[in-house]
């Protein structure tokens, strides 16, 4: 049973226009979401991260919003650029019940910013 | 620069014969993760040290073992491959908050 849920497999966009990623999740106890960003042959490598406190993370390029009611988080990235051509994961932790360290990830989705 | 080592980067074994991958860290982490990812699937947590306690996770197969001699290195250990198995495997480390370092993986191939 999946807790985090990418739906889009791939996504496809041209340089300069925005890319929207979207992460759902139902695990109520979630409070803390990341995203990762994944090269071939290299790890994930952390992207950006939000609290469930709040609704929005910004940091430069990329901004991250969280719905909690929805169940729902998205990635933004304006303006997208072909380096930004990568797997996208979206990951959640709980922080009570001693799991406040391990990290559910969903299936993550292809990326590709066309020049 | 402090990072996530993993070795070997390929690893080829025969099916049923024991293997073992390598993970070091000079991030000075405490908790030690390994994940299993195939093919277009999420990560899977196959268990994670905090310090010297190990922490399986309850759907990991027995055929997995894990080792952390010291804070530096873990091991993961298949006693017997099968092909199932053949998957990119991730190490990870944190400080014991949400966000983990990888290190580049693991692919292992069961012919």
């Amino acid at each position: 049973d999946q807790q985090v849920k990418q739906n889009s497999p791939s996504l496809s966009v041209q340089e300069g226009r925005i890319s929207i990623l979207n992460c759902d999740y139902t695990n109520s106890m979630f409070d803390y979401f990341l995203w990762y960003k994944k090269y071939p042959a290299e790890g994930p490598t952390f992207l950006i991260s939000i609290s469930s406190i709040k609704d929005k993370n910004e940091d430069g390029r990329f901004t991250v919003f969280l719905n909690k009611s929805a169940k729902h988080l998205s990635l933004h990235i304006v303006p997208s650029q072909p380096g930004d051509s990568a797997v996208y994961f979206c990951a959640a932790s709980a922080s009570g019940g001693g799991s406040n360290y391990k990290l559910t990830f969903g299936k993550g989705t292809l990326l590709t910013v066309n020049p | 620069d402090a990072m996530v080592i993993q070795n070997p980067r390929y690893q080829v074994t025969q099916f049923g014969k024991p293997v073992t991958l390598s993970c070091s860290q000079t991030l000075n982490h405490n908790v030690m993760y390994w994940y299993q990812q195939k093919s277009s699937q999420a990560p899977k947590l196959l268990f994670h040290y905090y310090d010297k306690d190990f922490n399986n996770e309850a759907d990991t197969p027995d055929n997995f073992q894990s080792r952390r001699p010291n804070t530096s290195f873990c091991f993961l250990d298949i006693r017997s491959p099968g092909l199932g198995d053949a998957a990119m495997y991730l190490c990870a480390t944190s400080r014991g908050g949400n966000e983990q370092f990888f290190g580049p993986g693991t692919r292992l191939t069961v012919l």
